[in-house]
């Protein structure tokens, strides 16, 4: 099975900062990786699929990028409403897997 | 609207069983692949199972296969997922999601609680 390897677990930013939370796949996976926002005691909220097309909604400070089989969510200017924890995911071959997630306090 | 809504949670004995539904309207389901994804109090997310749109595809996590089983009806909205065989560590929030690309929408989640 691929294992995802997501970092930071946890990182504190300020209003405005940019903010990249990376994932790295254990094997080459194509681009079948999506990040979700979570938070407490709400479902995820899917933001961005395959690797980097933007969910419907979702606002364009949100992006996504690839490079071999690390992949990067980046917040370009941190809001208050993105205090959340933030899971990549990936799939392969019918088998799902998440990231330990990235835990995001705005300062 | 899309909705989602999941109900079957509740306290169950190790060893026992427990069916969970998922409700859907707003969308055409049987145009659509979904999952069960849970997630033990204070832990990430793990995915459960995936159903083909027509039901004639399973697959499972290693963690439950064998104990749980998946299943859909389309004429009445709804997915299931059977849990036999429950283990404390079985113990989740249990979430349905529709699967478009990715994960697209979810429900609420329902609660399962495995202990004596």
């Amino acid at each position: 099975d691929i294992q995802m390897t997501q970092s930071p677990s946890t990182l504190s930013a300020s209003i405005g900062d940019r903010v990249t939370i990376t994932c790295r796949a254990s094997q080459s996976l194509s681009s079948w990786l999506a990040w979700y926002q979570q938070k407490p005691g709400k479902a995820p909220k899917l933001l961005i699929y395959k690797a980097s097309t933007l969910a419907g909604g979702v606002p364009s400070r949100f992006s996504g990028s690839a490079s071999g089989t690390e992949f990067t969510l980046t917040i370009s200017s941190l809001q208050p409403d993105d205090s959340a924890t933030y899971y990549c995911q990936q799939y392969n071959n019918f088998s799902w897997t998440f990231g330990h997630g990235s835990k995001v306090d705005v300062k | 609207e899309v909705q989602l809504v999941e109900s079957g949670g509740g306290l169950v004995q190790p060893g026992g069983s427990l069916r969970l539904s998922c409700v859907t309207s707003g969308f055409t389901i049987s145009t659509y692949p979904m999952n069960w994804v849970r997630q033990a109090p204070g832990k990430g997310l793990e995915w459960v199972s995936h159903i083909s749109f027509s039901g004639g595809s399973t697959y499972y996590a290693h963690s439950v296969k064998g104990r749980f089983t998946i299943s859909r009806d389309n004429s009445k909205n709804t997915v299931y997922l059977q849990l036999s065989s429950l283990r404390a560590e079985d113990t989740a929030v249990y979430y349905c999601a529709r699967d478009f690309f990715a994960f697209d929408q979810w429900g609420q989640g329902t609660l399962v609680t495995v202990s004596s």
